[in-house]
């Protein structure tokens, strides 16, 4: 039940893109994203409802293709402060699965 | 802000005992989670509450049980510890209608 997110990780130099792909096998009511810093407890990013909206924050955003169940990360001009583990969230009527995590790395 | 607070970081115990953790949250939320996470497998659901003494399993409640007596509390129980119960735990609190979930800083438990 838990969602498929790839790249399992993904190392980067400061300013080159990324994506982080995540897709379910059941029917979707929201995609959540997190980050989660080494040591530190998840923290909500961005959340998508159906409708196959996008959305964005700062150089970070995100689709939902409600369709397909599947959900892109995109992450531009990466900074050395988005390294950490990112995980999809899939919701489906309040039943909450978490994928396995990227874990992306920015080095200078 | 909401807080999410978890009894201890970190905890030391031995195969059977009884091992309580805790969970509490200040936002009135309705829904409360405890996920395990152990490394290349993300965050795994144990159990998880929409209300008071309402209970619902997740996918690895094998182990485990909980306790949910009051609204903000939420509480884990591992009936007779095991050293694959090591692991690091965490607690989540979303509301119904918001459905972010905001987590606690995790409880590392190891088992010896």
């Amino acid at each position: 039940q838990q969602p498929v997110q790839s790249p399992q990780a993904v190392i980067l130099r400061e300013g080159e893109d990324a994506v982080i792909n995540c897709s379910s096998s059941k029917a979707l009511y929201s995609v959540h994203w997190y980050r989660q810093k080494h040591g530190e407890a998840p923290v909500f990013l961005m959340i998508l409802l159906k409708g196959g909206e996008q959305k964005g924050h700062d150089k970070i955003s995100a689709s939902f293709n409600e369709k397909k169940q599947q959900s892109s990360l995109y992450l531009t001009a990466s900074q050395l402060s988005y390294s950490g583990t990112y995980f999809c969230g899939t919701d489906n009527n309040n039943d909450m699965r978490f994928g396995a995590g990227t874990r992306l790395t920015v080095k200078p | 802000d909401v807080k999410v607070t978890q009894s201890s970081r970190y905890l030391v115990k031995r195969t059977g005992e009884k091992v309580f953790l805790e969970c509490v949250q200040d936002m009135d939320h309705e829904n409360m989670f405890w996920y395990r996470q152990d490394p290349g497998l993300g965050l795994r659901l144990i159990y998880f509450s929409y209300d008071v003494k309402m209970k619902e399993k997740g996918d690895i409640p094998e182990g485990y049980s909980v306790s949910r007596e009051k609204k903000e509390r939420f509480s884990l129980i591992l009936e007779s510890a095991s050293t694959n119960q090591t692991s690091m735990y965490l607690c989540a609190s979303s509301s119904t209608s918001g459905r972010v979930q905001y987590f606690g800083p995790g409880t590392r438990l190891t088992v010896t």
